[in-house]
């Protein structure tokens, strides 16, 4: 039973545009999230992370939206560039519990293959 | 070191035999997860380290499968008969504290894997 989801497995979007990337939880328990990028042969790569007391956090192109009572969050990056082809990973954890039985492990989705075109 | 770093980065191994998977997590950081990335999936949690005390090994799916960090910084993942359902991208990642703000960022950071096959 999958508890974070990525029901796009690829996107394609033009150079310049926006592009957006969906997750989907199901454990209420969750309260921090995290966005991953993944080139090919290389680990994941730390993108941007929003706590659940937030509905938006931004870093340059990147901005992560959280909608606790849908569970469900978005990354968007704006403008896309080519650079920005890669795998995304939605992963999330349970912090609130750490030291009473969490250890603040991340449980992942399966990925969205993203390629941004010139 | 100035990331986690991780060797061998490829590992071929003949069902059986028993491999051993380094680890060098970011200087420092207290907090050491190792995860089992299977081809089109996701990283999965194996097991959770807090210096030098395993603190989490739910994750590991047999007992074939031994981890461990016994100065608090280097750490080693050894699968023991292994067999061909073992192959994966093997990842370790470190985190600053314990995962509460007051002790540090909450992020893992990831090393590049070890991709184990077994033959």
């Amino acid at each position: 039973d999958q508890q974070v989801k990525q029901n796009s497995p690829s996107l394609s979007v033009q150079e310049g545009r926006i592009s957006i990337l969906n997750c989907d939880y199901t454990n209420s328990m969750f309260d921090y999230f995290l966005w991953y990028k993944k080139y090919p042969a290389e680990g994941p790569t730390f993108l941007i992370s929003i706590s659940s007391i937030k509905d938006k956090n931004e870093d340059g192109r990147f901005t992560v939206f959280l909608n606790k009572s849908a569970k469900h969050l978005s990354l968007h990056i704006v403008p896309s560039q080519p650079g920005d082809s890669a795998v995304y990973f939605c992963a999330a954890s349970v912090l609130f519990m750490v030291g009473r039985g969490s250890q603040g492990n991340l449980i992942f989705g399966k990925g969205t293959k993203l390629s941004v075109k010139p | 070191g100035a990331g986690v770093s991780q060797s061998p980065r490829y590992k071929v191994a003949k069902r059986g035999q028993d491999v051993a998977l380094r680890c060098d997590p970011i200087s420092g950081h207290v907090s050491l997860f190792w995860y089992q990335q299977a081809l089109g999936q996701g990283p999965e949690f194996l097991t959770y380290f807090q210096n030098e005390a395993q603190l989490d090994k739910s994750g590991l799916p047999s007992d074939r499968f031994f981890a461990e960090r016994p100065e608090g910084s280097v750490s080693t993942l050894k699968i023991q008969r292994t067999q061909q359902e073992d192959s994966a991208v093997y990842l370790c990642a470190s985190r600053q504290g314990i995962g509460t703000r007051r002790t540090g960022t909450l992020e893992q950071y990831f090393g590049p894997g070890t991709r184990l096959t077994v033959t």
